[in-house]
């Protein structure tokens, strides 16, 4: 079935540091890839898709791209901020409803 | 209100008792889902909502996991007797359309704790 491994956390980093967090997955056939946050207090939220194979999908600085060949989505930003500081969940869909989430990676950033 | 809203935001449950958490999805949205996560985990998909039909509960773990939106707006996953491992945090999304062509908003979700 379908899968997502995602880097473990949690993640400290200084203000204006650059963040990656890794993401691949397990699945058949072509699925769309979403980034998710979660800041404190807040639900989960959409952050970044990608539909197809090489797509880049970007928002508030984030980026991600579709690697088919190596089945990866991973989250990149160059310049984090102390509002950056969430639950970030990597997560895929084969069709238009079901998503399947890797465990969360926790990023705390310091002023 | 503006976004989901789900309650209690915290149940505490003797093992064996029977809970009920409400979901108010964004007005005017036709899907619903529900998903658990355990602690530590992402979310993991329990049911789908189509306005009030239930197109796919393939993720309910247990026949002690019943959900209903007979209106279809607001709706209520209701779990029998309870087991420890039922704790969890039982969050709530809705979307206009579907994910293919939208996306899902969740709510803070409801902290479920058996003893």
């Amino acid at each position: 079935g379908d899968s997502v491994t995602q880097m473990e956390g949690p993640v400290t980093l200084s203000e204006e540091a650059f963040l990656t967090i890794n993401c691949t997955y397990t699945a058949t056939g072509y699925p769309s890839l979403f980034w998710y946050v979660q800041y404190p207090g807040e639900g989960l939220q959409l952050l970044l898709k990608a539909t197809k194979a090489d797509d880049k999908g970007s928002n508030k600085g984030f980026e991600a791209t579709y690697r088919k060949e190596t089945t990866s989505f991973h989250l990149e930003k160059g310049s984090v901020q102390v509002s950056d500081s969430a639950v970030y969940f990597c997560a895929l869909s084969h069709n238009d409803y079901k998503l399947s989430f890797g465990a969360g990676t926790t990023v705390t950033v310091r002023a | 209100g503006a976004g989901v809203s789900q309650s209690p935001r915290y149940k505490v449950a003797k093992r064996g008792q029977d809970v009920a958490l409400r979901c108010d999805p964004i007005s005017g949205h036709v899907s619903l889902f529900w998903y658990q996560q355990a602690l530590g985990q992402g979310p993991e998909f329990l049911t789908y909502f189509q306005n009030e039909a239930q197109l796919d509960k393939s993720g309910l773990p247990s026949d002690r996991f019943f959900a209903e939106r007979p209106e279809g707006s607001v709706s209520t996953l209701k779990i029998q007797r309870t087991q420890q491992e039922d704790s969890a945090v039982y969050l709530c999304a809705s979307s206009y359309t579907g994910l293919s062509t939208g996306e899902l908003f969740f709510g803070e979700g409801s902290r479920l704790t058996v003893l």
